[in-house]
Order: structure tokens, then C-alpha cells, then sequence
């Protein structure tokens, strides 16, 4: 099993759709969590950090459940340009050796 | 992209040919990567730094050397190029040991 687990897509949705991402993580040690944008052929960027208590940046809210081990990322209202791979990175926190994995991403395709 | 630049964008390799890919920052973070990511792949660390003078392995390190003399470079060394490495290149800064900000990539074609 990946240590973290996403759906590939790719999602197809219409402009001002709500689409929702999970990712899974293996790890129950893992200590911080992220979600990532990547446009094609560019590097990756930090979306937002999720939060246990959950955290909401405008269209984006971002959800943590330790308990089934997963991760979510919602977008309400989607538009063109949110078309982009995410990304969802698990962090396990260790000192020393470095801890950080990611997933192969999610494809969203939003369309017109 | 948080002042972290990487050079060259592109490159093409002969098979056995050796380069050095360069990462710089202006940040003064410790924390610096390199990954490689390769289609369905995701990425994967293929070494890491804590600070200056201190180096080691991520998942996938064969084939490639690092060394990290100042906070500011971390260049990825390809000793003797291979076409299973060819891939985009991404070095990293990471801030504080939490997120990662990552340059703008190398894209490496080894014929």
C-alpha cells in the first residue's frame, strides 16, 4: 500500500461546481498534512496547510480525519482556472531524516 | 517562487555524460531538497540538507551526488547519466520544518 493514496481523475466538472478531493494516508504518526497546486508543467505550490480543527481559505476548505486517516479538500464554485493537478503531502514529523511524502496527485479539469 | 531559482530549465544528456544541476536561495532557510517527479510517479526525494556541511539520502539517491558547502546552493550532481533519469528536477527550500517551496524545475531528456 502508498503511504499516501490519491484518486489520479481526472475530475471533470462545469464551472461553479463543488468538487471534492480525499487522500489517505497510511502513517497514523503522521503530524502535518498539505495540499498542493501544480500547473502543468510547473512546479508545485503550496495551497493551504489543513488543520485538525479543519480550515477554510475563500473557496477552499481543507479537513483532517485522523480517526480513517484521510485528508479532503472541497472547492465550492469552481472555476476555469482551477484546472491543475493537486497535491496532497503528509509530513511524519521525525527530526532528522526527512519526512515528507506525496501523493501522484489529483487531476481537475474545469469546463465551460 | 520564494527566491529559490534553479538553472537550467531544460538540458539534454548523451548517456553517460555527466552535469550538475545548480538550486540556489536567497532565504537563508537550512532545509533544502531535490526531487525528481516522473508522470504517475508523484514526487520522490532523492536527497536532502539540513544545513551546510550536512548531506543525506532520500528515496531514490542512486546515481546522484550533493553537497551542500553554503546555506544558499545545493546542487544535485549526475555522475553518469542514464535514461531512467530523465525527469523534471525540482529542488526545494522548506520552511521551518513545515511546507516546501520548490523552484521552477529542470527538465532533463538523457538520449
Amino acid at each position: 500500500r502508498k503511504e499516501v493514496e490519491q484518486d489520479p481523475g481526472p475530475f471533470n466538472v462545469p464551472e461553479g461546481a463543488t468538487v471534492a478531493f480525499n487522500c489517505t494516508y497510511s502513517n497514523s504518526a503522521s503530524q502535518s498534512f498539505f495540499w498542493y497546486r501544480q500547473d502543468c508543467r510547473k512546479e508545485p505550490k503550496l495551497l493551504m496547510s489543513v488543520y485538525s480543527s479543519g480550515n477554510e481559505d475563500g473557496r477552499f476548505t481543507a479537513q483532517l480525519n485522523r480517526a480513517s486517516q484521510y485528508i479532503s479538500l472541497l472547492i465550492r464554485d469552481s472555476k476555469l482556472s482551477d484546472s491543475a493537478t493537486y497535491l496532497c503531502v503528509v509530513n511524519l514529523g521525525s527530526t532528522g531524516r526527512r519526512a515528507l511524502t506525496f501523493g501522484s496527485g489529483t487531476r481537475l479539469q474545469v469546463q465551460p | 517562487n520564494a527566491g529559490v531559482t534553479q538553472t537550467p530549465k531544460f538540458q539534454v544528456l548523451k548517456t553517460g555524460q555527466s552535469m550538475t544541476l545548480q538550486c540556489a536561495q536567497d532565504m537563508n532557510h537550512e532545509y533544502m531538497s531535490w526531487y525528481r517527479q516522473d508522470p504517475g510517479m508523484g514526487l520522490r526525494l532523492i536527497h536532502y540538507s539540513v544545513g551546510a556541511g550536512i548531506t543525506d539520502q532520500g528515496e531514490v539517491p542512486n546515481g546522484y551526488n550533493v553537497s551542500r558547502s553554503t546555506t544558499e546552493d545545493f546542487p544535485l550532481r549526475l555522475l553518469s547519466a542514464a535514461p531512467s533519469q530523465t525527469s523534471v528536477y525540482f529542488c526545494a527550500i522548506e520552511r521551518e520544518g513545515r511546507e516546501q517551496y520548490f523552484g521552477p524545475g529542470t527538465r532533463l531528456t538523457v538520449t
